[in-house]
């Protein structure tokens, strides 16, 4: 079956740094995102990783290892506003994407 | 643009009862998406579409059907709701389809059936 495991809760000091781990297996892989949603609203576009390395995005970087089926999301200087899910998602052979249940991000000031 | 919208943005069904929940998106984009999101869960994959006519089940088998007559709107019906259809239902849409292609979110429609 195709799985995707990230933990489920993380907590965080404002202006600190913190790394939200995502590890996949699924049947192919074409990519993979990072989601941002905060509580009862929508999920936004984060980042998009397809070859390996780090990929960075002003306060945010993701990076991706294909060969251990293995990302993180990295967030640099901590802000109240940081406080939601991360939802890690993998795009399979088929093109579908396949989602984690997501991170809850805590941020304490 | 107003991106991707849904209504209603909540709503409480009987058992046994039906209701469609509108999404539409004002971006051209040809691939449109119906999610289901339970607490603690990811996204469930409800039906998706490539283009106006064209439509394809997700993961989530039973209870849902669809229509796609027109590139804008991606309508879900639900026929005799059950419980286990409560639940936060998004639509999403993206250009292309394509492995690198975003995709963007309603604000989602919140469901309960009792």
């Amino acid at each position: 079956g195709q799985n995707i495991d990230q933990p489920t809760e993380m907590t965080a000091t404002e202006g600190a740094i913190v790394q939200i781990n995502c590890t996949y297996q699924t049947s192919g892989f074409n990519g993979l995102f990072w989601y941002q949603q905060h509580a009862g609203e929508a999920p936004t576009f984060l980042s998009y990783n397809v070859l390996d390395g780090l990929e960075e995005k002003g306060r945010f970087s993701s990076f991706l290892s294909r060969s251990k089926g293995y990302s993180y999301l990295l967030l640099k200087e901590l802000q109240m506003k940081d406080s939601a899910s991360y939802l890690c998602a993998v795009i399979d052979s088929n093109y579908q994407l396949i989602w984690g249940a997501g991170t809850k991000l805590i941020i304490k000031p | 643009n107003a991106g991707v919208t849904q209504t209603p943005k909540f709503r409480i069904l009987k058992i046994g009862q039906s209701m469609t929940l509108q999404c539409t998106q004002d971006m051209n984009h040809n691939y449109m998406y119906w999610y289901r999101q339970d607490p603690g869960m990811g996204l469930k994959l409800i039906y998706y579409s490539v283009g106006a006519g064209i439509t394809d089940k997700g993961e989530v088998l039973n209870g849902y059907n669809v229509s796609r007559s027109t590139t804008e709107d991606f309508p879900l019906r639900l026929e005799l709701a059950a419980p286990s259809q409560t639940s936060v239902y998004f639509c999403a849409s993206s250009s292309s389809g394509g492995a690198a292609d975003t995709q963007y979110f309603g604000p989602g429609t919140r469901l309960t059936v009792l």
